[in-house]
């Protein structure tokens, strides 16, 4: 299975500071047709997932452009440009190449 | 809207089995894979199983970690996901979700259903 490693695991942040969040993968998810299947999730304390980006960079609807999506080949990054309160909760990268699709540990965003 | 409802979850003993649902509205269920995730008390999310739309078969794609134990169908006409569990141990106690695969990942997602394994 591909292994997806994110860090920081912990991410205290500011409110109205950035935020960074790094997913690493230890094969390429680059796939034959030119997309690279790489997606990022948010979960809100109680709630389902939600994703937010796909295909390393493109924001699903609805999403607030404060967030960002990049990166290539087995190294890729989720931007928060200014956090706000409502961003609390737990971050997963997912790779949905190989199958079993597999998601990265989860990086929780609290608030300092 | 696109809605997704899973149900069937609840207690079960060692060794039984459970099956689930997840009611799909709002877009063209047969034109979609679907997903089973999983996510067990405090832990991260797991991708368990996948059933292709009508196009691919419905072929049916499963983790190791229930491959022979666990089988996903589908009922086009009912618009309607399944996911029958059988010898279930408590590794297996988790909340379930379905979710609709677009691009690879699911971009809608159900609010899931707590299966609880134990005598």
């Amino acid at each position: 299975d591909v292994v997806m490693t994110q860090s920081p695991l912990s991410l205290p942040v500011t409110l109205g500071q950035p935020a960074s969040i790094s997913c690493r993968s230890s094969q390429s998810v680059v796939h034959r047709d030119g997309n690279t299947y790489l997606s990022w999730f948010q979960q809100r304390p109680g709630q389902s997932p939600r994703r937010l980006i796909y295909w390393v960079s493109k924001r699903d609807s609805g999403v607030p452009d404060r967030f960002s999506g990049s990166g290539s080949g087995t190294d890729f990054t989720l931007k928060i440009s200014k956090v706000e309160a409502e961003d609390v909760g737990v971050y997963y990268c997912m790779q949905g190449i190989n199958w079993p699709y597999t998601f990265g540990q989860g990086t929780k965003l609290e608030i300092k | 809207e696109v809605q997704l409802v899973e149900s069937g979850g609840g207690l079960v003993q060692p060794g039984g089995s459970l099956r689930l649902s997840c009611a799909a509205s709002g877009f063209t269920f047969s034109d979609y894979y679907m997903d089973w995730v999983r996510q067990a008390p405090g832990k991260g999310l797991e991708w368990i199983g996948r059933i292709r739309n009508k196009a691919n078969n419905h072929i049916a794609e499963y983790a190791a970690s229930v491959r022979g134990r666990f089988t996903i169908s589908r009922d086009d006409s009912k618009r309607t996901l399944y996911l029958q569990m059988n010898s279930l141990n408590s590794e297996d106690t988790a909340v379930y979700f379905c979710t609709r695969d677009s691009y690879g990942s699911g971009d809608a997602w159900g609010q899931g259903t707590l299966v609880t394994v134990s005598s």
